[in-house]
């Protein structure tokens, strides 16, 4: 039962355009999203959060979109570079009741092309 | 300051045998949560230790158990291995529970054969 889900397994842009990956998710419960990359042999590293209370947050090139009606979430990469060629994942917890569990997408394979 | 340290990295073990992997969480920091990563099911949540105390667990059979030590760090134990354990087996750490940014570690891969 995959409460957050990625539809898009891969996902290819030219280098400098904009990257949207996507992520939906079924339990209205879940209050705060968060979104990780992870390198072939590391372990996922924390990119961008936000709250159910938001609706956007940026952070440099990086921006998270909530739309808490369609229970979807979206990261915007802008302007995309080869660096950020990697697996991303997003992920969801119930952040009100204290639980520290996070709930994972099965990741987007992200390839930006020089 | 030291990110989160796994032990061993690479693991190969028989049907039918038990593993122990060690994780060092970042330094200060009392949370430390599991995840199975497989190719099908993404990374699934096993457990997670605070203060020496599992809060929160999966849905994983009970080979599956770990502990966590005073100074944080935890172990993580499955016993009499299946085919099916084979994955990479991560920790992370964050300074309190709640849902906040959690730090991983590089994994540990075990392989069962």
């Amino acid at each position: 039962d995959q409460q957050v889900k990625q539809n898009s397994p891969s996902l290819s842009v030219q280098e400098g355009r904009i990257s949207i990956l996507n992520c939906d998710y079924t339990n209205s419960m879940f209050d705060y999203f968060l979104w990780y990359k992870k390198y072939p042999a590391e372990g996922p590293t924390f990119l961008i959060s936000i709250s159910s209370i938001k609706d956007k947050n940026e952070d440099g090139r990086f921006t998270v979109f909530l739309n808490k009606s369609a229970k979807h979430l979206s990261l915007h990469i802008v302007p995309s570079q080869p660096g950020d060629s990697a697996v991303y994942f997003c992920a969801a917890t119930l952040y009100q009741t204290g639980a520290n569990n996070l709930f994972f997408g099965t990741g987007t394979r992200l390839t930006v092309i020089p | 300051k030291a990110g989160v340290t796994q032990t061993p990295r690479y693991l190969i073990k028989t049907r039918g045998q038990q593993v122990t992997l060690s994780c060092s969480p970042i330094s200060g920091h009392r949370s430390v949560s599991w995840y199975q990563q497989t190719p099908g099911q993404g990374l699934q949540f096993l457990f997670e230790y605070f203060s020496e105390t599992q809060r929160n667990k999966g849905n994983f059979p009970g080979r599956f158990s770990g502990r966590q030590f005073s100074n944080s760090r935890s172990e993580m134990n499955v016993s009499t291995l299946e085919l099916g354990d084979s994955a990479l087996y991560l920790c992370a750490s964050s300074s309190w529970t709640g849902g906040n940014e959690q730090y991983f570690g590089p994994g540990t891969r075990l392989t069962v054969t």
